[in-house]
Protein backbone atom coordinates (compact mmCIF):
# COMPACT_ATOMS: atom_id res chain seq x y z
CA UNK A 1 0.00 0.00 0.00
CA UNK A 2 0.74 4.01 0.02
CA UNK A 3 2.54 5.25 3.05
CA UNK A 4 4.65 8.12 4.27
CA UNK A 5 7.48 8.07 6.56
CA UNK A 6 8.75 11.43 8.50
CA UNK A 7 11.24 11.89 10.85
CA UNK A 8 10.09 11.59 14.51
CA UNK A 9 9.89 14.93 16.23
CA UNK A 10 10.03 16.98 18.04
CA UNK A 11 13.15 19.39 16.65
CA UNK A 12 14.13 21.88 18.08
CA UNK A 13 16.58 24.27 16.44
CA UNK A 14 18.12 28.18 17.28
CA UNK A 15 17.11 31.09 14.76
CA UNK A 16 19.20 30.80 11.59
CA UNK A 17 19.96 26.95 11.60
CA UNK A 18 20.00 24.51 9.06
CA UNK A 19 16.79 22.65 8.63
CA UNK A 20 15.79 18.90 7.21
CA UNK A 21 13.07 17.36 7.79
CA UNK A 22 13.17 13.75 6.24
CA UNK A 23 10.57 12.18 4.71
CA UNK A 24 10.31 8.47 2.32
CA UNK A 25 7.77 7.00 0.97
CA UNK A 26 6.30 4.11 -0.60
CA UNK A 27 4.05 3.80 -3.09
CA UNK A 28 3.10 1.95 -6.18
CA UNK A 29 3.15 3.95 -9.15
CA UNK A 30 4.20 7.56 -9.14
CA UNK A 31 2.57 9.43 -6.75
CA UNK A 32 2.88 13.43 -6.01
CA UNK A 33 4.22 14.57 -3.10
CA UNK A 34 3.57 17.26 -0.73
CA UNK A 35 4.47 19.11 1.96
CA UNK A 36 2.12 20.68 4.75
CA UNK A 37 2.05 22.99 7.64
CA UNK A 38 -0.02 23.56 10.73
CA UNK A 39 0.39 26.66 12.47
CA UNK A 40 -0.14 26.34 16.08
CA UNK A 41 -4.59 26.20 16.53
CA UNK A 42 -4.95 26.00 12.77
CA UNK A 43 -5.68 23.78 10.27
CA UNK A 44 -3.30 22.22 7.67
CA UNK A 45 -1.99 24.56 4.57
CA UNK A 46 0.16 23.78 1.86
CA UNK A 47 3.37 24.68 1.83
CA UNK A 48 5.05 23.02 -1.56
CA UNK A 49 4.53 20.16 -3.75
CA UNK A 50 6.36 17.92 -6.49
CA UNK A 51 4.79 16.18 -9.25
CA UNK A 52 7.68 14.03 -11.09
CA UNK A 53 10.62 12.91 -10.17
CA UNK A 54 13.61 15.45 -10.02
CA UNK A 55 11.21 18.54 -9.60
CA UNK A 56 11.81 20.39 -6.71
CA UNK A 57 9.30 22.41 -4.98
CA UNK A 58 9.96 25.56 -3.03
CA UNK A 59 8.14 28.18 -1.21
CA UNK A 60 9.22 30.32 1.51
CA UNK A 61 12.36 29.79 1.81
CA UNK A 62 12.03 26.04 1.45
CA UNK A 63 12.76 23.16 -0.37
CA UNK A 64 12.03 19.69 -1.19
CA UNK A 65 12.99 17.44 -4.20
CA UNK A 66 11.48 14.67 -5.60
CA UNK A 67 14.11 11.73 -5.38
CA UNK A 68 12.54 8.66 -6.62
CA UNK A 69 15.68 6.73 -6.74
CA UNK A 70 15.61 6.89 -2.54
CA UNK A 71 11.76 7.44 -2.81
CA UNK A 72 12.67 10.50 -0.29
CA UNK A 73 11.22 14.07 -0.44
CA UNK A 74 13.24 15.59 2.69
CA UNK A 75 11.99 19.61 3.57
CA UNK A 76 14.97 21.40 3.97
CA UNK A 77 15.78 25.59 4.57
CA UNK A 78 18.61 27.12 4.99
CA UNK A 79 18.17 29.33 7.61
CA UNK A 80 14.70 29.34 10.05
CA UNK A 81 12.73 31.68 11.40
CA UNK A 82 10.87 32.14 14.97
CA UNK A 83 7.87 32.33 12.34
CA UNK A 84 8.31 28.72 11.52
CA UNK A 85 7.42 26.69 14.24
CA UNK A 86 4.80 24.59 13.52
CA UNK A 87 4.19 20.83 12.74
CA UNK A 88 5.38 19.74 9.20
CA UNK A 89 3.46 16.68 7.30
CA UNK A 90 5.30 15.19 4.59
CA UNK A 91 1.85 13.21 2.17
CA UNK A 92 1.91 11.97 -0.62
CA UNK A 93 -1.25 11.67 -3.32
CA UNK A 94 -2.77 8.45 -5.20
CA UNK A 95 -6.22 7.90 -7.21
CA UNK A 96 -8.90 6.78 -5.19
CA UNK A 97 -11.57 4.18 -6.34
CA UNK A 98 -14.24 6.78 -7.47
CA UNK A 99 -11.35 8.48 -9.35
CA UNK A 100 -10.40 11.54 -7.26
CA UNK A 101 -7.39 11.86 -5.54
CA UNK A 102 -6.74 10.61 -1.97
CA UNK A 103 -3.53 12.22 0.31
CA UNK A 104 -1.60 10.02 2.83
CA UNK A 105 0.23 11.97 5.62
CA UNK A 106 2.67 11.36 7.60
CA UNK A 107 2.73 11.62 11.41
CA UNK A 108 4.28 14.95 10.96
CA UNK A 109 7.50 16.55 12.93
CA UNK A 110 7.01 19.40 15.38
CA UNK A 111 9.47 22.20 15.30
CA UNK A 112 10.26 24.66 17.38
CA UNK A 113 12.84 27.89 16.67
CA UNK A 114 14.32 29.30 19.51
CA UNK A 115 15.42 33.23 19.29
CA UNK B 1 -12.22 32.92 -3.75
CA UNK B 2 -13.17 29.95 -2.20
CA UNK B 3 -13.06 29.23 1.87
CA UNK B 4 -13.95 26.29 3.49
CA UNK B 5 -15.76 26.99 7.33
CA UNK B 6 -15.87 24.59 10.08
CA UNK B 7 -17.81 24.99 13.20
CA UNK B 8 -17.57 24.32 16.52
CA UNK B 9 -14.14 25.14 16.54
CA UNK B 10 -14.28 23.51 20.15
CA UNK B 11 -16.38 20.80 21.85
CA UNK B 12 -16.78 19.11 24.99
CA UNK B 13 -18.42 16.27 25.04
CA UNK B 14 -19.56 13.13 27.50
CA UNK B 15 -19.36 9.49 26.86
CA UNK B 16 -22.44 8.76 25.20
CA UNK B 17 -23.37 11.88 23.52
CA UNK B 18 -24.03 12.80 19.93
CA UNK B 19 -22.25 14.62 17.79
CA UNK B 20 -22.47 16.97 14.91
CA UNK B 21 -19.39 18.75 12.88
CA UNK B 22 -20.00 20.61 9.90
CA UNK B 23 -17.82 21.58 7.21
CA UNK B 24 -18.81 23.96 4.68
CA UNK B 25 -16.86 25.29 0.93
CA UNK B 26 -17.91 28.43 -0.35
CA UNK B 27 -16.89 29.34 -3.89
CA UNK B 28 -16.77 26.95 -6.15
CA UNK B 29 -18.71 23.93 -7.49
CA UNK B 30 -19.38 19.88 -6.85
CA UNK B 31 -15.83 20.05 -4.92
CA UNK B 32 -14.37 16.72 -3.43
CA UNK B 33 -14.69 16.47 0.33
CA UNK B 34 -12.43 14.81 2.99
CA UNK B 35 -12.77 14.36 6.72
CA UNK B 36 -9.53 13.78 8.96
CA UNK B 37 -8.75 13.44 12.43
CA UNK B 38 -5.55 13.98 14.10
CA UNK B 39 -5.18 12.28 17.07
CA UNK B 40 -2.20 13.19 19.85
CA UNK B 41 0.74 11.36 18.48
CA UNK B 42 -0.85 9.71 15.35
CA UNK B 43 -0.72 11.85 12.71
CA UNK B 44 -3.63 12.58 10.42
CA UNK B 45 -6.22 9.80 9.55
CA UNK B 46 -8.80 9.81 6.81
CA UNK B 47 -11.96 9.53 8.02
CA UNK B 48 -14.18 10.12 4.88
CA UNK B 49 -14.73 11.05 1.77
CA UNK B 50 -17.03 12.44 -1.18
CA UNK B 51 -16.67 13.14 -4.77
CA UNK B 52 -20.33 14.33 -4.68
CA UNK B 53 -24.23 14.60 -3.19
CA UNK B 54 -24.92 11.36 -1.16
CA UNK B 55 -21.70 9.24 -2.31
CA UNK B 56 -19.53 8.93 1.12
CA UNK B 57 -16.60 6.54 1.53
CA UNK B 58 -15.42 5.28 4.57
CA UNK B 59 -11.95 4.38 5.20
CA UNK B 60 -11.81 3.13 8.60
CA UNK B 61 -14.50 1.34 10.49
CA UNK B 62 -15.26 3.71 13.20
CA UNK B 63 -18.03 4.97 15.16
CA UNK B 64 -18.81 7.90 13.21
CA UNK B 65 -20.40 8.61 10.03
CA UNK B 66 -20.54 11.64 7.81
CA UNK B 67 -23.50 12.66 5.51
CA UNK B 68 -23.35 15.21 2.35
CA UNK B 69 -26.85 16.46 2.13
CA UNK B 70 -25.70 19.58 -0.05
CA UNK B 71 -22.89 19.82 -2.78
CA UNK B 72 -21.07 22.07 -0.38
CA UNK B 73 -21.92 20.82 2.84
CA UNK B 74 -20.08 17.77 4.75
CA UNK B 75 -21.25 16.76 8.48
CA UNK B 76 -19.60 14.08 10.37
CA UNK B 77 -21.70 12.20 13.15
CA UNK B 78 -22.03 9.82 15.50
CA UNK B 79 -24.45 8.40 17.40
CA UNK B 80 -22.73 7.98 20.71
CA UNK B 81 -19.20 9.23 21.36
CA UNK B 82 -16.36 6.76 22.69
CA UNK B 83 -13.52 8.17 24.77
CA UNK B 84 -10.97 7.31 22.07
CA UNK B 85 -13.32 9.61 19.91
CA UNK B 86 -11.01 12.88 21.20
CA UNK B 87 -9.13 14.27 18.84
CA UNK B 88 -8.81 17.50 16.21
CA UNK B 89 -11.15 16.75 13.39
CA UNK B 90 -10.33 18.56 10.14
CA UNK B 91 -12.12 19.12 7.21
CA UNK B 92 -10.63 19.66 3.11
CA UNK B 93 -11.56 19.57 0.00
CA UNK B 94 -10.20 19.81 -3.34
CA UNK B 95 -11.52 20.39 -6.95
CA UNK B 96 -11.99 17.34 -9.49
CA UNK B 97 -9.74 14.52 -10.90
CA UNK B 98 -6.00 15.43 -11.11
CA UNK B 99 -6.40 18.55 -9.04
CA UNK B 100 -4.68 17.04 -5.85
CA UNK B 101 -4.30 20.23 -3.36
CA UNK B 102 -6.39 20.05 -0.22
CA UNK B 103 -7.46 23.15 1.14
CA UNK B 104 -8.34 22.80 4.85
CA UNK B 105 -10.15 24.05 7.54
CA UNK B 106 -9.37 25.33 10.76
CA UNK B 107 -10.64 22.18 12.65
CA UNK B 108 -12.82 21.24 15.56
CA UNK B 109 -10.97 20.11 18.70
CA UNK B 110 -13.40 17.40 20.38
CA UNK B 111 -12.45 16.45 24.22
CA UNK B 112 -14.86 13.38 25.21
CA UNK B 113 -15.01 13.14 29.02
Amino acid sequence: GNSVTQMEGPVTLSEEAFLTINCTYTATGYPSLFWYVQYPGEGLQLLLKATKADDKGSNKGFEATYRKETTSFHLEKGSVQVSDSAVYFCALSFISNFGNEKLTFGTGTRLTIIP
Amino acid sequence: SQTIHQWPATLVQPVGSPLSLECTVEGTSNPNLYWYRQAAGRGLQLLFYSVGIGQISSEVPQNLSASRPQDRQFILSSKKLLLSDSGFYLCAWSLGAGANVLTFGAGSRLTVL
